[in-house]
């Protein structure tokens, strides 16, 4: 059975803050990971997707990077902005055909 | 507005009723998928199409019944639910192309199902 971790379950911050969360996976036969963010009342969006040990990928203030010999990704967000708080769910593809396994997802709020 | 529309956005069924939860995508993608998320789980993987053949029936009961007519529609038919069966249904799109396409998922804004 494929687990996908991510830690911390929530995170409460201050608007300028960074922070960070991490996804764990099992790194054998391993194909690719997906960062989703999840805003309330809306549908999940796509934030990047990794498939090379060593992947950093940027968009804006949000970076992730990707190890997958030791079987970890980390998404960070610069400077947070209330607009930040949502649901940030990673996902692995241990198999090529897009069959993700999601974890519980890191739920963020950031404070004015 | 990300492309994939559900109907309805939520719905309240008997147990003995029979239902149906529609997707369509207007993405030009040729695999589709149905996701389940209850109270407190991670997404989990009901279905999968490509190419309108189902690849994937992720130990899923047969009271769920998936229908894909074509390319742009999937359908997820409820009969005889249970209460436990009570969550937010995603339907999901994507371009499944080896090695020409980044494989992330399109969601749509999913379909509240409540079971008495």
């Amino acid at each position: 059975i494929l687990n996908v971790e991510q830690s911390p379950q929530s995170l409460h911050v201050q608007e300028g803050d960074s922070t960070n969360f991490t996804c764990s996976f099992p790194s054998s036969n391993f194909y690719a990971l997906h960062w989703y963010r999840w805003e309330t009342a809306k549908s999940p969006e796509a934030l990047f997707v990794m498939t090379l040990n060593g992947d950093e990928k940027k968009k804006g203030r949000i970076s992730a990077t990707l190890n997958t010999k030791e079987g970890y990704s980390y998404l960070y967000i610069k400077g947070s902005q209330p607009e930040d708080s949502a649901t940030y769910l990673c996902a692995c593809d241990m198999e090529y055909g897009n069959k993700l396994v999601f974890g519980a997802g890191t739920i963020l709020r950031v404070k004015s | 507005e990300t492309g994939v529309t559900q109907t309805p956005r939520h719905l309240v069924m008997g147990m003995t009723n029979k239902k149906s939860l529609k997707c369509e995508q207007h993405l030009g993608h040729n695999a589709m998928y149905w996701y389940k998320q209850s109270a407190k789980k991670p997404l989990e993987l009901m279905f999968v199409y490509s190419l309108e053949e189902r690849v994937e029936n992720n130990s899923v009961p047969s009271r769920f019944s998936p229908e894909c007519p074509n390319s742009s529609h999937l359908f997820l038919h409820l009969h005889t639910l249970q209460p436990e069966d009570s969550a937010l249904y995603l339907c999901a799109s994507s371009q499944d192309s080896a090695g020409l396409n980044t494989g992330e998922l399109f969601f749509g804004e999913g379909s509240r199902l409540t079971v008495l």
